[in-house]
């Protein structure tokens, strides 16, 4: 089955630095990516939508300048939080949709997540 | 709009009792998806089920059946026979032709107790 992978699963950096979160499709090739957050006790939302070679989209309220995310090729995707604030803790998934699972865009196969801590 | 809502935020049963997960969507699309996960402490979203919006057949897998009604727009989610394992947050989700976007419900946190 496809796997999503992602690097690393938990992280601690100190208030003003900047942290990069990867994600892989181990096994097929990913033309679109999603990053997601979750904070404690909460929803998952999505913040961003990356296709392979173009710019990311980012959802309403979220600062692209803050969450730098670059797909540079069709199985990685990273997500920089940029200046990095306490209000930044939460988790962080992403997912990336299989072009080739019979044509349907709604196959999207969930990372393990990524736990974000900032001091 | 599309809205996932699980007005259950939080259940409590004791083993071996029965539990239903209640999921209500709305969409103006014709074609869209719905689905279910449940995320343990580890937070790892683990996939339960898809449903298109054309097949309303009701589903059972094991301990877990699935009842999909249109009519209502609910997708409602049965534990039969409940274990501690089966404690953790549970997530419905919608995906419609019309955005290629998941949205997610507020989720149900499940405790089963021995």
């Amino acid at each position: 089955g496809a796997v999503v992978s992602q690097h690393p699963s938990w992280v601690i950096c100190k208030s003003g630095t900047s942290v990069k979160i990867e994600c892989r499709s181990l096994d097929f090739q990913a033309t679109t990516m999603f990053w997601y957050r979750q904070f404690p006790k909460q929803s998952l939302m999505l913040m961003a939508t990356s296709n392979e070679g173009s710019k990311a989209t980012y959802e309403q309220g979220v600062e692209k300048d803050k969450f730098l995310i670059n797909h540079a090729s069709l199985t990685l995707s990273t997500l920089t939080v940029t200046s990095a604030h306490p209000e930044d803790s939460s988790f962080y998934i992403c997912s990336a949709r299989d072009p080739l699972a019979g044509g349907q865009n709604y196959e999207q196969y969930f990372g393990p997540g990524t736990r974000l801590t900032v001091t | 709009a599309q809205k996932v809502t699980q007005a259950q935020t939080e259940i409590s049963v004791v083993e071996k009792e029965d539990v239903t997960l209640d999921c209500v969507y709305e969409t103006r699309d014709t074609t869209y998806y719905l689905f279910w996960y449940k995320q343990p402490p580890s937070g790892e979203l683990v996939f339960l089920i898809r449903r298109n919006s054309f097949d309303e057949q009701n589903e059972i897998s094991g301990r877990y059946s699935w009842n999909f009604q249109k009519s209502t727009s609910s997708f409602n989610f049965t534990i039969t026979a409940s274990q501690v394992v089966d404690s953790a947050v549970y997530f419905c989700a919608l995906f419609t032709s019309g955005t290629y976007k998941y949205i997610f419900g507020t989720g149900t946190r499940l405790k089963v107790l021995a």
